[in-house]
């Protein structure tokens, strides 16, 4: 299976900063089937980025994402106060699909 | 706006049956896939397996021993199995939209092993 190591573990930032997230790969993503997910306490994760670049609905363009093969990276632009959260990411390329450790966006 | 909500057990006995169902309402049932993930302290997110609404499936190899997946297009619901549980299943379980990547989430359920 393919095994998706996301750093740093923890990053600490203040609003209004960027945030640069990164997901690595065990081997290469089919077809960038490379999905971000933001998950609150308390509630259940929701779908920022797919396919590696697209937002889903709803989204803000605050939210970008860049990327192929074995490295991927989620950006932040300028943090809002809603944003701090922990952040995965999960491949859906390959059965079976697997998620990241998961990085956490915490407040400076 | 599809919503899915879990509902089930939140406490089942070691060796026993985990069984829950996801009910879907707010969109289309039909021609789409629905997935179970978990989530455990100890492990993370963990994608269990999707269903198809024709009633096809694939599971995590991990657990495809212990894993029965169903469908019932017109309650627009599906369900999820899980046989001879043990504590290392103790999560929350979400249902989701989509056949690995998750569209739509439900809020969870908190499923415990113990006796």
């Amino acid at each position: 299976e393919i095994v998706l190591t996301q750093s740093p573990g923890t990053l600490s930032l203040s609003p209004g900063e960027r945030a640069t997230l990164s997901c690595r790969a065990s081997q290469s993503i089919s077809s960038s089937y490379l999905a971000w997910y933001q998950q609150k306490p308390g509630q259940a994760p929701r779908l920022l980025i797919y396919g590696a670049s697209i937002r889903a609905t709803g989204i803000p363009d605050r939210f970008s994402g860049s990327g192929s093969g074995t490295d991927f990276t989620l950006t932040i632009s300028r943090l809002d106060p809603e944003d701090f959260a922990v952040y995965y990411c999960q491949q859906y390329g390959t059965s079976p699909f697997t998620f990241g450790p998961g990085t956490k966006v915490d407040i400076k | 706006q599809v919503q899915l909500q879990e509902s089930g057990p939140g406490l089942v006995k070691p060796s026993e049956t985990l069984s829950l169902t996801c009910t879907v309402s707010g969109g289309s049932f039909s021609s789409d896939y629905w997935s179970w993930i978990r989530q455990s302290p100890g492990k993370g997110l963990e994608w269990i397996g999707y269903i198809y609404y024709s009633g096809s499936t694939n599971y995590i190899p991990s657990l495809k021993s212990r894993v029965t997946m169903s469908v019932d297009t017109s309650k627009k619901q599906f369900s999820l199995k899980l046989s001879s549980v043990t504590a290392a299943d103790t999560a929350v379980y979400y249902c989701a939209r989509g056949p690995g990547i998750a569209y739509s989430w439900g809020q969870g359920t908190l499923v415990t092993v113990s006796s």
